[in-house]
């Protein structure tokens, strides 16, 4: 079993790069998967297998991961990109999402 | 494109069981390269994961909820459903179905969901 630690809420300025942190030991060693929930809607896949972009996902959407930590970066944020985030990984079969970031477009 | 709509009772009493069924439309069930989940959202929390099942009926379970849980499918009806034993007010939640895409080389991922449904558990 193992955790993932994201920062609670992450501000960014319209047109600047948003960049969101997930943390866990060894994370580079496992696959991460992003997902956008923005308010009163379900969630939606962003990112999958680390940095792919799942079909109509903008492409200022990218994602890394590497050591303990894995990356979710918004390129041009806009306003419509304020939302929750969320990171996951897999333990075995056991999803395990990381705490959820909130990012606001100032 | 796949659809997934979660319908079941919003109301439980604590000790009661909750149940919810998950409608697939736009696909089969039975696409061999996917699996069906739940997953749970607290009001105001984050995501947890309850479980998944394949078409075949094999089931794999949070160990978190390991011994309240049951999820099964039915091919015929292209659904899948939720049995949460023995709830309580920590299990009011709003829950979301959804589709698991699976790799063989790993790194499997979740999409689409359904839209959730509110699930509170009160007396």
């Amino acid at each position: 079993s193992f955790d993932l630690t994201q920062p609670p809420s992450v501000s960014v300025s319209p047109g600047q790069t948003a960049s969101i942190t997930c943390s866990g030991d060894n994370l580079g060693d496992e696959y991460v998967c992003w997902y956008q929930q923005k308010a009163g809607q379900s969630p939606v896949l962003v990112i999958y297998q680390d940095n792919k972009r799942p079909s109509g996902i903008p492409e200022r959407f990218s994602g890394s991961n590497s050591g303990n930590t894995a990356t979710l970066t918004i390129s041009g944020t806009q306003a419509l990109d304020e939302a929750d985030y969320y990171c996951q990984a897999w333990d075995t079969t056991t999803a395990v999402f990381g705490g959820g970031t909130k990012l606001t477009v100032l | 494109q796949v659809q997934l709509q979660e319908s079941g009772s919003g109301l439980v009493k604590p000790s009661q069981t909750l149940s919810l069924t998950c409608a697939v439309s736009g696909g089969s069930i039975t696409s061999g390269d996917y699996s069906w989940c739940w997953i749970r959202q607290p009001p105001g929390k984050g995501l947890e994961w309850i479980g998944y099942i394949y078409h075949t009926g094999r089931t794999y379970y949070s160990p978190s909820l390991q011994s309240r849980v049951t999820i099964s499918i039915d091919t015929s009806k292209n659904q899948f459903s939720l049995r949460l034993t023995s709830v309580s007010a920590a299990d009011t939640a709003t829950y979301f179905c959804a589709r698991k895409h699976t790799e063989a080389a790993g790194g499997d991922w979740v999409d689409p969901w359904g839209q959730g449904a509110l699930v509170t558990v009160s007396s």
